[in-house]
């Protein structure tokens, strides 16, 4: 099993260009995340999904978008990508939600120039 | 609402001696804890979790964390520090009401001194 694999592990983007993070796991579960890691801060849920078709809101969606066509993945986009935006993104999955552990991805560093 | 506070940003111990990480949270309902390890460079993974059975859980390479509801506090220990245990640590609620979302605290850096 490979887990939890990121699609790329480093990106370089300038003001206004889009992108798309590519989320995949391997394990069946229903539910993933898309969080960002910024220094002091810990990690901030920007959207979730729990299930195959579903999507919703985390604390800090704005900017970005998803999608979860097929189970086994979850895209996070950014249409016009800002320098707020620079920052670690880590994906995670679990079997449900509550009380489950998630599991982590190793994480996209993607700076916004 | 959910939220954690971790006490302390840094913590420096030798190699040996024990390890003291701590951790309050605030929740409107009974609540799931965990802590999470994160190696340089790496995703997180998970060290231990409670979820309203024991008050004291073990987890993985030798550390354990105890629930106390009296002073909201779920603080973690290791008797004793090896380098390996070199990382950053982050406590993590999730309030157990409807809610799928993991609030994280901003994270205790382990220095482990030779």
């Amino acid at each position: 099993n490979a887990g939890v694999t990121q699609t790329p592990k480093f990106r370089v983007l300038k003001t206004g260009q889009s992108m798309t993070l590519l989320c995949a796991q391997d394990m069946n579960h229903e539910y993933m995340y898309w969080y960002r890691q910024d220094p002091g801060m810990g990690l901030r849920l920007i959207h979730y999904s729990v299930g195959e078709g579903t999507t919703a809101k985390g604390e800090v969606p704005d900017g970005y978008n998803v999608s979860r066509l097929k189970k086994q993945n979850f895209l996070l986009g950014l249409e016009s990508a800002a320098p707020s935006q620079t920052s670690v993104y880590f994906c995670a999955s679990s079997p449900s939600g509550r009380n489950n552990e998630q599991f982590f991805g190793p994480g996209t560093r993607l700076t916004v120039l | 609402a959910q939220s954690v506070t971790q006490l302390d940003s840094h913590v420096s111990v030798s190699e040996g001696t024990p390890v003291l990480l701590r951790c309050n949270y605030s929740s409107s309902y009974s609540p799931s804890l965990f802590w999470y390890v994160q190696h340089p460079n790496k995703g997180l993974q998970l060290l231990l979790k409670y979820t309203s059975a024991a008050t004291l859980v073990k987890g993985i390479n030798g550390f354990e964390a105890e629930f106390k509801k009296s002073e909201t506090s779920f603080h973690l220990t290791k008797p004793s520090a090896h380098m390996s245990d070199a990382a950053e640590y982050f406590c993590v609620v999730s309030d157990n009401f409807g809610n799928e979302k993991l609030t994280f605290g901003t994270g205790t850096r382990l220095t482990i001194i030779p």
